[in-house]
């Protein structure tokens, strides 16, 4: 079975630096590219960026250019998503995503809740 | 940028016929996917290459894309169908969410 676990729960202040992850299993984790999407409270999906952890060529958003660092581990086959400085309004639920063949997301991780609050 | 649209809200009967549009420019010509995402879950994709659907997904998803509309369509809807739906498409180089649609089965 293709599986994506996400690391658990996250409450940080702001100025904190984080790293998450994203752990895939079932599948050759080098062929395929890993997304993370952003969802603020209530609100939509956001696609952040991508990478490709054979090569780790990684694309962003330009909404998140700058303000995330995406890697990839391909020894533990494990994605991550990095601040280097949070801040209150990166509070939302984070999920990766393995693309598939063509351009869509499946499956997906559980999620992880990143709470930034002083 | 390239900007998906959907309608904030559907209510349906069970029973009855639910349609779900995603207008985009010329979205016709791109490969549009759908997710489902109950409360409190991650999404899980229903609808890939337009209308193709995952193993295990019903047969009562499906899903068109002509001109500037994408459409999900889900048949004789149960309760288990409340949930938020999103439309998506590969612009280029970026990966873009519809703007998301709620279902309320009535």
């Amino acid at each position: 079975e293709v599986q994506l676990v996400q690391s658990g729960a996250e409450v940080k202040k702001p100025g904190e630096s984080l790293k998450i992850s994203c752990k895939g299993s079932g599948y050759s984790f080098t062929s395929y590219w890993i997304g993370w999407v952003r969802q603020m409270p209530g609100k939509g999906l956001e696609w952040m960026g991508i990478i490709y952890p054979g090569d780790s060529d990684t694309r962003y958003s330009p909404s998140f250019q700058g303000q995330v660092t995406i890697s990839a581990d391909k020894s533990i086959s494990t994605a991550y998503l990095q601040w280097s400085s949070l801040k209150a309004s990166d509070t939302a639920m984070y999920y990766c995503a393995r693309q598939g063949q063509g351009s869509w997301f499946d499956p997906w991780g559980q999620g992880t809740l990143v709470t930034v609050s002083s | 940028s390239y900007v998906l649209t959907q309608p904030p809200s559907v209510s349906v009967a069970p029973g009855k016929t639910a349609r779900i549009t995603c207008g985009g420019n010329n979205i016709g010509s791109k490969s549009v996917h759908w997710y489902q995402q109950k409360p409190g879950q991650a999404p899980v994709l229903v609808i890939y290459y337009d209308s193709d659907r995952p193993s295990g997904i019903p047969e009562r998803f499906s899903g068109s894309n002509s001109g500037n509309t994408a459409t999900l369509t889900i048949s004789r809807v149960e309760a288990g169908d409340e949930a938020d739906y999103y439309c998506q498409v590969w612009d280029s180089t970026f990966y873009v969410f519809g703007t998301g649609t709620k279902v309320t089965v009535l």
